[in-house]
């Protein structure tokens, strides 16, 4: 089983529907982050969480929000999607060390029409 | 800001060489080097952290200047298995002399290996 499950894997909707992509893991890490991948501009951060009660905004937060219902689970939302946030959205995790690595789930392919 | 990653792409014949580099206007904590192959997870290579430092395992290796801000990543006699995409994360030194928060990726070198 993955380390780092992201569901759904693809996901096809419309413009203005609220959308919910969760992440789980196993790895029992502190730190978990949702990143968004557009084609030749890398991976950029939306949100991050240090802990349950710890949540951060990252560079390109609008528009998204994330809850952290346990330190196992983070989820990300489009409250109401729009089709510029068609994107891979990936979740990452890591220990609580900063020199530690981060582990991504597959990602989760959303397209928003 | 975004660290700056060149080439944009490379491609190689098997067994050649190729240095990707990655460049911060921002003092640098630590560099960490990704690779993604097509529509799958980005996999973690190295991390390589302030005071100047050079690692590797097998055939890659990376350094990190920490007066230039530039780190870059070695692949040597490249094999088919080197194709994807390279990321370098970059983790900013706060005013406090620590890291920042989550790491600030390149847009990517595109590394090609044919027979």
């Amino acid at each position: 089983d993955a380390d780092v499950t992201q569901t759904p894997r693809n996901r096809i909707t419309k413009t203005g529907k609220r959308i919910m992509l969760e992440c789980s893991q196993t790895k029992g890490h502190d730190r978990m982050y949702w990143y968004r991948q557009d084609p030749g501009l890398g991976l950029r951060l939306i949100y991050y969480s240090f802990d349950v009660k710890d949540i951060n905004k990252g560079e390109i937060s609008d528009g998204y929000s994330v809850s952290r219902q346990a330190q196992a689970k983070f989820s990300l939302s489009l409250e109401s999607a729009i089709p510029n946030q068609t994107a891979l959205y990936f979740c990452a995790t890591s220990d609580m060390d900063r020199n530690q690595p981060q582990h991504f789930g597959d990602g989760t392919r959303l397209s928003i029409l | 800001q975004q660290p700056v990653q060149s080439p944009q792409a490379v491609i190689l014949r098997e067994g050649e060489d190729a240095v990707i580099n990655c460049s911060s206007s921002k003092a640098l904590y630590s560099v960490h080097w990704y690779r993604q192959k097509h529509g799958e997870a980005p996999v973690f290579l190295m991390i390589l952290l302030k005071g100047g430092e050079q690692k590797g395992h097998d055939k890659i290796s990376a350094s990190f200047n920490e007066k230039k801000q530039q780190s870059s990543l070695y692949l040597t006699a490249s094999q088919l298995s080197y194709s994807g995409t390279y990321f370098c994360g970059t983790d900013f030194i706060q005013y406090s002399g620590g890291g920042a928060d989550g790491l600030t990726f390149g847009k990517g070198t595109h590394l090609i290996i044919q027979p």
